[in-house]
């Protein structure tokens, strides 16, 4: 089947810790995305790539580090700086080119600070 | 910047009854405009988009949307709400050129009342 898979579902961290959560995609898209989910606030873009080997911060990129070495997948690390991690966490990919192409979106993976 | 508001948290109705969840828009140029929903635990379900064209917009799951330029608005609608479409909806909007990120609504939960 093509789509987006997001693991693990589900992760828990312990303070100090680095944690990453994997994105892969077999939709052929170029561009990818890494979105943070807060009850209430919406979507917030953490970090997006255009291109392999490039990527730009979001909105919120402090305390998140992401690499782009394959056209595939798009992983996210939640650093220790990330002061306040719980969240829920969307990766999505999109063709390139138009604004108007649609973002689709992964599964999602809930991050927990224990 | 783009931005999306969706002025209620939360639209109770009873099922088969008409179903309407409103947005408003604000970006500069001619919008993208799209409709995404969730389920509890989910990622996010594309249901349409707006791009050019008829102001109409017919999607999955019978949904549909009205593009208002006069208003700034992108509402969305189903004429016989079932209680399965019980879920969070996100309005959400992209420029068609320059900062072209998509900018999403805090999102409206949906009741369908049984």
């Amino acid at each position: 089947d093509g789509g987006i898979t997001q693991s693990p579902k589900y992760l828990f961290r312990k303070e100090g810790q680095n944690v990453t959560l994997s994105c892969e995609q077999n939709l052929n898209h170029d561009a990818m995305y890494w979105y943070r989910q807060d009850p209430g606030q919406g979507l917030r873009l953490i970090y997006y790539s255009q291109i392999v080997n490039d990527f730009q911060k979001g909105d919120i990129a402090e305390g998140y580090s992401v690499s782009r070495e394959k056209k595939e997948s798009f992983p996210l690390t939640v650093t220790s700086a990330q002061k306040n991690p719980t969240a829920f966490y969307l990766c999505a990919s999109s063709s390139s080119g138009s604004s108007g192409n649609t973002i689709y979106f992964g599964e999602g993976s809930w991050l927990t600070v224990v | 910047a783009q931005s999306v508001a969706q002025p209620e948290d939360q639209v109770n109705v009873a099922e088969g009854n008409p179903l309407t969840v409103k947005c408003t828009y604000s970006v500069s140029g001619n919008p993208y405009l799209f409709w995404y929903v969730q389920y509890p635990n989910r990622g996010l379900q594309f249901l349409l988009k707006y791009i050019t064209g008829d102001n109409l917009v017919k999607g999955s799951y019978g949904f549909e949307a009205e593009f208002n330029k006069s208003q700034t608005s992108f509402h969305l609608k189903k004429p016989s709400a079932l209680v399965s479409d019980s879920a969070l909806y996100f309005c959400a909007v992209r420029a068609p050129y320059g900062n072209n990120r998509l900018a999403f609504g805090k999102g409206n939960q949906v009741v369908v009342i049984p």
